[in-house]
């Protein structure tokens, strides 16, 4: 499978725990997205990288989150001090160079802040 | 708040009726997506528009973006169970990020 691929699947921590997912884009894919949606509304912009240069972080994005891309291939999302309000899906995408906002998507990490 | 808002949020029908869903804005997109979306699953992307005026057909699915680039329908016809999901529309703002709406959630039944 040559898909974006993000890992874990499903992650149930305790309020106050950090967490840290990953998402490993199409291989010719430079561009890559993490975006977040809760029940009932599409997804939300969160971070954008081309290659390894994070180029837009939205106001979502508290300090407590914070996003790398090392060496411009796979990413990874880690919220510190997680907070109930945390509880989302977590889904990660990339696009090929030159191709506009056309984005494919991983299956997501779905996390459950307790 | 989300700038893209879609109509209706719920839908459910019979297989083989026809259904469509809208999307609207107020704001003028340089492209416009539209994905499905499955429980538990990222959304899977459908089709993209650029030009204003634009219809673009995919078997069932007919896709069509606003003279003004400011809304999108998606029609489909003689709907089967397969079809059920999350339809979500998407606006290009520059050259990478999307504006999503809250998605149209289709139930076909057999």
């Amino acid at each position: 499978d040559t898909g974006v691929s993000q890992d874990p699947r499903h992650k149930i921590t305790k309020r106050g725990q950090n967490v840290t997912f990953r998402c490993d884009p199409i291989s010719e894919h430079n561009r890559l997205y993490w975006y977040r949606q809760t029940l009932g509304q599409g997804p939300e912009f969160l971070t954008y990288f081309q290659n390894e240069a994070q180029l837009e972080k939205s106001r979502l994005l508290s300090d407590r989150f914070s996003a790398e891309r090392p060496k411009g291939s796979f990413s990874t999302l880690e919220i510190q001090r997680t907070e109930q309000g945390d509880s989302a899906m977590y889904l990660c995408a990339s696009s090929p160079p030159r191709g506009g906002t056309e984005a494919f998507f991983g299956q997501g990490t779905r996390l459950t802040v307790v | 708040t989300q700038l893209l808002e879609q109509s209706p949020q719920f839908l459910s029908i019979q297989e083989g009726e026809n259904l469509t869903v809208y999307c609207n804005s107020s704001s003028v997109f340089s492209s416009l997506q539209w994905y499905r979306q499955e429980p538990g699953e990222g959304p899977v992307l459908l089709v993209t528009v650029v030009t204003g005026g634009e219809v673009k057909k995919l078997k069932r699915l007919t896709f069509q973006f606003g003279d003004a680039r400011k809304d999108s329908s998606l029609h489909i016809t003689a709907a089967q169970p397969g079809d059920t999901g999350l339809y979500l529309c998407a606006g290009g703002f520059n050259d990478y990020k999307l504006s999503f709406g809250a998605g149209t959630t289709v139930t076909v039944r057999a």
